[in-house]
């Protein structure tokens, strides 16, 4: 594809279940990373992936956020247990490296509401 | 008090005026970003720049780093121009993490 996909676009979920947000990067983009953007807090760093590997899990708010990349392509990121402060729109981006002169194109988002 | 701070929160103009929304962060920096978001929609860079001066179109940004400080200006603006503007720096330190603004909300009347 042309850019960044992410799916679901909207998913509305009750507390307590377990969810998965998927992102397909733009291919040949070996870098990925996660961001969350809730309502009055702005945009937030969740996780980056170099390949396969996540050498930054640092943003992650809780240990029932993990995320997961195959094939140094598709990453999954999961919520267990899902909370409604966890309701937010996260959003994907990639970008070829890690190298500071490369440009971030991000994903449509997936709008999680949690009830 | 946040890394990144990005006046005004809301900005309303008349079509044709010159916008100009600002960002100051606190940390060294190898890259700031421009970003913009239309209601309901996907986010979309608009600049990357690390010193001087970018121009695309209507729109400019510069940056001064020994100030800490970077400007995204607009000129003719027009409603299409309506949605967040977000600014974002990558700091010295790391070479991919980002932080973010809060973002500026720019409606332009017609």
């Amino acid at each position: 594809g042309a850019g960044v996909s992410q799916s679901p676009s909207n998913k509305v979920t009750e507390k307590g279940k377990d969810v998965e947000l998927r992102c397909d990067p733009i291919s040949g983009h070996t870098a990925l990373y996660w961001y969350r953007q809730s309502l009055g807090q702005g945009l937030e760093f969740l996780i980056y992936f170099q390949g396969n590997s996540a050498p930054d899990k640092s943003g992650l708010p809780s240990d029932r956020f993990s995320a997961e990349r195959t094939g140094g392509s598709v990453s999954t990121l999961t919520i267990q247990r899902t909370q409604q402060e966890d309701s937010a729109v996260y959003l994907c981006a990639s970008s070829l490296a890690e190298a500071s002169y490369n440009e971030q194109f991000f994903g449509p988002g997936t709008r999680l509401t949690v009830l | 008090k946040n890394e990144v701070e990005q006046s005004p929160q809301n900005l309303t103009a008349q079509e044709g005026e010159f916008i100009t929304i600002n960002c100051s962060y606190s940390v060294g920096i190898s890259a700031l970003h421009w970003l913009q978001q239309h209601p309901g929609g996907g986010i979309v860079s608009l600049f990357m720049l690390s010193s001087g001066k970018k121009k695309h179109g209507r729109l400019i940004a510069t940056i001064n780093i020994q100030e800490k400080h970077s400007s995204l200006h607009i000129t003719a603006s027009h409603p299409r121009d309506s949605a967040v503007y977000i600014c974002a720096v990558r700091s010295g330190g790391s070479n991919y993490k980002l932080t973010f603004g809060k973002g500026t909300l720019l409606t332009v009347n017609p």
